[in-house]
């Protein structure tokens, strides 16, 4: 299975709160998960990644926590600010190329 | 250094007609690919090249679609005989090379096409 499911689909936090974006996937061979940050009009840019070895990784206000056992992974980020406001993909890589989920919509309110 | 770029950033055609779209990666970044974006998706995978070569074509879509990479830099996406299912964002993405312990994807700004 090649697809990375992607849980929800839109998200609207509170200034100052935690954002929780899920993802899953099937393929055991994928080997590196990051997650990509849009805004409209823009290419995603990465905002942080893991391998499957790792079961968390921080980066700031971004945190990936990975369960290899259920293959599911997700992104909190923490004291959200409307700055975040963008689109978040999860993506797993497939040898070269990245599977990418469908995204989140993140809206967060002042 | 200077990002991935893309040109054109917009191109609008007719139906059967024939585009070219341009990426131009991270000097020094041997992997390139492109990826399609249809509006309130994630990007799908179309072909990647390591150096002059492609390494994975897999997600082309049908015949239609045609890459080339010839000195191993600069990137051309070619679409023959245009539908109007082909209109999304053509993402180009390179990387210093492919399959690297954690070799990030740094991705262009796309080009927005519409066949109309």
């Amino acid at each position: 299975q090649q697809q990375v499911k992607q849980s929800p689909q839109s998200l609207i936090v509170q200034k100052g709160g935690i954002s929780i974006i899920n993802c899953a996937y099937e393929n055991t061979a994928f080997d590196y998960f990051p997650w990509y940050q849009q805004f409209p009009g823009k290419g995603p840019a990465l905002l942080i990644a893991i391998r499957p070895d790792v079961s968390e990784k921080k980066e700031g206000r971004f945190t990936i926590s990975f369960n290899k056992s259920a293959k599911q992974f997700s992104l909190h980020i923490m004291d959200s600010q409307p700055g975040d406001s963008a689109t978040y993909f999860c993506a797993a890589r497939n040898i070269g190329n990245l599977i990418f989920g469908k995204g989140t919509k993140l809206s967060v309110k002042p | 250094g200077a990002g991935v770029s893309q040109t054109p950033s917009n191109k609008v055609t007719e139906k059967g007609k024939y585009v070219e779209l341009r990426c131009d990666p991270i000097s020094g970044h041997t992997a390139l690919y492109w990826y399609r974006q249809s509006l309130g998706q994630g990007p799908e995978f179309l072909i990647y090249f390591q150096g002059t070569g492609a390494a994975d074509d897999s997600g082309l879509p049908n015949d239609r679609f045609f890459a080339v990479r010839p000195e191993g830099s600069v990137s051309t996406l070619k679409i023959q005989r245009t539908e109007r299912g082909d209109s999304a964002v053509y993402l180009c993405a390179s990387s210093l090379s492919s399959g690297g312990a954690e070799d990030t994807q740094y991705f262009g700004p796309g080009t927005r096409l519409t066949v109309l």
